[in-house]
């Protein structure tokens, strides 16, 4: 199975500030139709998760653009460009490029 | 506006069976792939099991591989998982997801509110 490495598993930010989180896969996401089947998600407090980022870099409808996706192969970034309160719960990232699809440990985004 | 609610959680004893569903509506449901997630308490997030629209295609994890089954019913708008031979590792709140096969079949798109199962005796 592919290995997916999340870090840091939680983080403390202040409001307005950016924050990034890092994922690793145990094997390469890129597909040889040109895609890197990496997702993330976003699971707030009392709420089922959210797709946020698809294929690496794409945003899900109605995400707000502050979120964006980076990476290929093996080496992932989830980047804030400036948190906002309704960004707080955890963060995973997802490889769906092998079964069984397999997420990293989570990221526990905070506000300070 | 997509909307999966999914139902049949409860309580079981190890060994026992429960079965979920997964109504859907706001979506042509039978050109939709589907997932079964599950987040057990203080763990992060488990992939469980896919289904292709027409249902010809289904893989599982192993962790339920010969316990779990997946299924939909079409007509029904219905996605459901046959959860045998319960164990207490399986407690967990279980979540459906849709899955476009026109952008990607492992893409997990829109979630249900999820189904809370508790395996104890």
């Amino acid at each position: 199975d592919i290995v997916v490495t999340q870090s840091p598993l939680s983080l403390a930010v202040t409001p307005g500030e950016p924050a990034s989180i890092s994922c690793r896969s145990s094997q390469s996401l890129l597909h040889r139709d040109g895609y890197d089947y990496l997702d993330w998600y976003l699971q707030k407090p009392g709420q089922s998760p959210q797709l946020l980022i698809y294929f690496a870099s794409s945003r899900a409808p109605g995400v707000p653009d502050r979120f964006r996706g980076s990476g290929t192969g093996t080496d992932f970034t989830l980047t804030i460009s400036s948190v906002e309160a309704e960004d707080v719960g955890l963060y995973y990232c997802m490889q769906g490029r092998q079964t069984p699809q397999t997420f990293g440990q989570g990221t526990k985004l905070e506000i300070k | 506006q997509v909307t999966l609610v999914e139902s049949g959680g409860g309580m079981a004893q190890p060994g026992r069976s429960l079965r979920l569903s997964c109504a859907a509506s706001g979506l042509d449901f039978r050109s939709y792939g589907m997932h079964w997630v599950r987040r057990a308490p203080g763990k992060g997030l488990e992939w469980l099991a896919v289904i292709w629209s027409d249902g010809t295609n289904i893989q599982y994890a192993d962790s339920v591989k010969g316990r779990f089954i997946i299924s939909r019913d079409n007509s029904k708008d219905t996605l459901y998982l046959q959860m045998n031979s319960l164990r207490v590792d399986d407690t967990a709140i279980y979540y459906c997801a849709t899955a476009d096969p026109a952008v990607s079949m492992r893409i997990l798109e829109k979630w249900g509110q999820g189904a809370r199962v508790t395996v104890s005796s």
